[in-house]
C-alpha cells in the first residue's frame, strides 16, 4: 500500500538548533510530496510541496528517492516553529502520516 | 475568496445520539473530504466526496457517513455516537480532478465534538 511514515511523535529541540522532522515513504514510482503544518489554534495549512522546490518560512524538504524519505529541515528553528507537521502523498492523498509535534524550547 | 467553512464550530453530544456537521468548500472546488483528528490517532482520513459521488472512503464504521450537494456543500452524519468519538472533525476541500491529479488541500477551522 502507498502510505508515509512519520517515526517520531514528538520532537524537541533548542531555538537556534537544527531541525528535522522525518518522512519515509513505501511507494514506487515519483511521488510528489506534501507538508503541512497546524499552528496553536490556526487550520491546518499547506507548508510546502516538493515540486516548487521552494523554501517556506525557512523550510526545505527534499526528496531522495534512493533512502524513500521527504524529511523537512530547517538549519535554525524559532519558537514560532513550534506546531503539528504532517507529511502526506498526493497519490492516496487523504492519508496522512501520524504527524509529529515540533517544541522549540527558548 | 472565502476558505473552507465549518459549522458548528462546537458541539456537545450524549451516547447514542447522532449529530450532522456541515462543510462549504472554497468556490470551485469539487472535492470535499472528512477527517478526524484526536491527539492519539492524529489525523485520520474518513471519506471525499466528489461531484456529489463518495470517491474515497476511510476505515470507519458505517455509524459515519457522508454526502455531498449540488453547490459541492458536504455534510457528514455520525449516528449512535459513543464517548470515542470526541475528536475534532476537519474538513478540506481541493481543486482536485481526475482520479490521481494532485492538488492542494485547504483546510477548514474544525468542528470539535465532545460526545458525553
Amino acid at each position: 500500500a502507498q502510505r508515509v511514515t512519520q517515526p517520531e511523535k514528538l520532537l524537541s529541540v533548542f531555538k537556534g538548533a537544527p531541525v528535522e522532522l522525518k518522512c519515509n515513504y513505501s511507494y514506487s514510482g515519483s511521488p510528489e510530496l506534501f507538508w503541512y503544518v497546524q499552528y496553536s489554534r490556526q487550520r491546518l495549512q499547506l507548508l510546502l510541496r516538493h515540486i516548487s522546490r521552494e523554501s517556506i518560512k525557512g523550510f526545505t524538504a527534499d526528496l531522495n528517492k534512493g533512502e524513500t524519505s521527504f524529511h523537512l529541515k530547517k538549519p535554525f528553528a524559532q519558537e514560532e516553529d513550534s506546531a503539528m507537521y504532517y507529511c502526506a502523498p498526493p497519490f492516496n492523498k487523504f492519508y496522512f502520516g501520524s504527524g509529529t509535534k515540533l517544541n522549540v524550547k527558548p | 475568496k472565502a476558505g473552507v467553512t465549518q459549522t458548528p464550530r462546537y458541539l456537545i453530544k450524549t451516547r447514542g445520539q447522532q449529530v450532522t456537521l456541515s462543510c462549504s468548500p472554497i468556490s470551485g472546488h469539487r472535492s470535499v473530504s472528512w477527517y478526524q483528528q484526536t491527539p492519539g490517532q492524529g489525523l485520520q482520513f474518513l471519506f471525499e466526496y466528489f461531484s456529489e459521488t463518495q470517491r474515497n472512503k476511510g476505515n470507519f464504521p458505517g455509524r459515519f457517513s457522508g454526502r455531498q450537494f449540488s453547490n459541492s456543500r458536504s455534510e457528514m452524519n455520525v449516528s449512535t455516537l459513543e464517548l470515542g468519538d470526541s475528536a475534532l472533525y476537519l474538513c478540506a476541500s481541493s481543486l482536485l480532478g481526475d482520479r490521481g491529479h494532485t492538488g492542494e488541500l485547504f483546510f477548514g477551522e474544525g468542528s470539535r465534538l465532545t460526545v458525553l
